[in-house]
């Protein structure tokens, strides 16, 4: 299996909801990323997980909490986000997470996310 | 500080024509990882350089990484409608350092 996948593929959702973006991996990979994407932009990083442990927080509004419930899952909550939060929600994974020469990221499909 | 320069932005070309993308920078990058993204799907990987001075190929498209491993190349040989979409290059330094994209389009 080498692939990562993200449900739900579309949301959208108001601004007083809380809802979940999940991602999963089967790959054995053991650093888990989030990432922003606006249109036409490259990915935009926000949140690194290493061995379960948040190794990075790029300075996210705290209306994006991440979750690592364990090494082959991550789960992106949201609470009360702003329309300029709409973008392309980007989860990746890699062997591991650091200045290695391999570390490759692979990543899912993406979720679609609109506020109104 | 944009780490990660890549060029053209936007290419619109006639299929069959060839085209080079290139990223440069002036940091040194443990690999470097080019990407293809088609409109609302994730980036896919096409291939990772790690030796200053590698060529990569995979059938029409040839990956170059310069010999100081801070720049590289991305060359597509007689260009298809199929090779539309965004190309990113990403340089690794713990975390992966995007370039800005190229937006490339085929038209038939």
């Amino acid at each position: 299996d080498t692939e990562v996948t993200q449900t739900p593929k579309h949301l959208v959702m108001g601004m007083t909801n809380k809802k979940s973006l999940k991602c999963e991996q089967h790959m054995g990979h053991r650093a888990m990323y989030w990432y922003k994407q606006k249109a036409k932009k490259p990915p935009e990083l926000m949140f690194v997980y290493s061995y379960e442990k948040l190794s990075i927080n790029e300075s996210v509004p705290s209306r994006f909490s991440p979750e690592c419930p364990n090494s082959s899952l991550l789960n992106l909550h949201l609470h009360a986000l702003q329309p300029e939060d709409s973008a392309l929600y980007l989860c990746a994974s890699s062997h591991h997470f650091g200045t290695g020469a391999y570390n490759e990221q692979f990543f899912g499909p993406g979720t679609r996310l609109t506020v109104l | 500080t944009q780490l990660l320069e890549q060029s053209p932005q936007f290419l619109s070309i006639q299929e069959g024509e060839n085209l080079t993308v290139y990223c440069n920078s002036s940091s040194v990058f443990s690999s470097l990882q080019w990407y293809r993204q088609e409109p609302g799907e994730g980036p896919v990987l096409l291939v990772t350089v790690v030796t200053g001075g590698e060529v990569k190929k995979l059938k029409r498209l040839t990956f170059q990484f310069g010999d100081a491993r801070k720049d590289s190349s991305l060359h597509i040989t007689a260009a298809q409608p199929g090779d539309t979409g965004l190309y990113l290059c990403a340089g690794a330094r713990g975390k992966l350092i995007f370039g800005q994209g190229t937006e490339l389009s085929v038209k038939p």
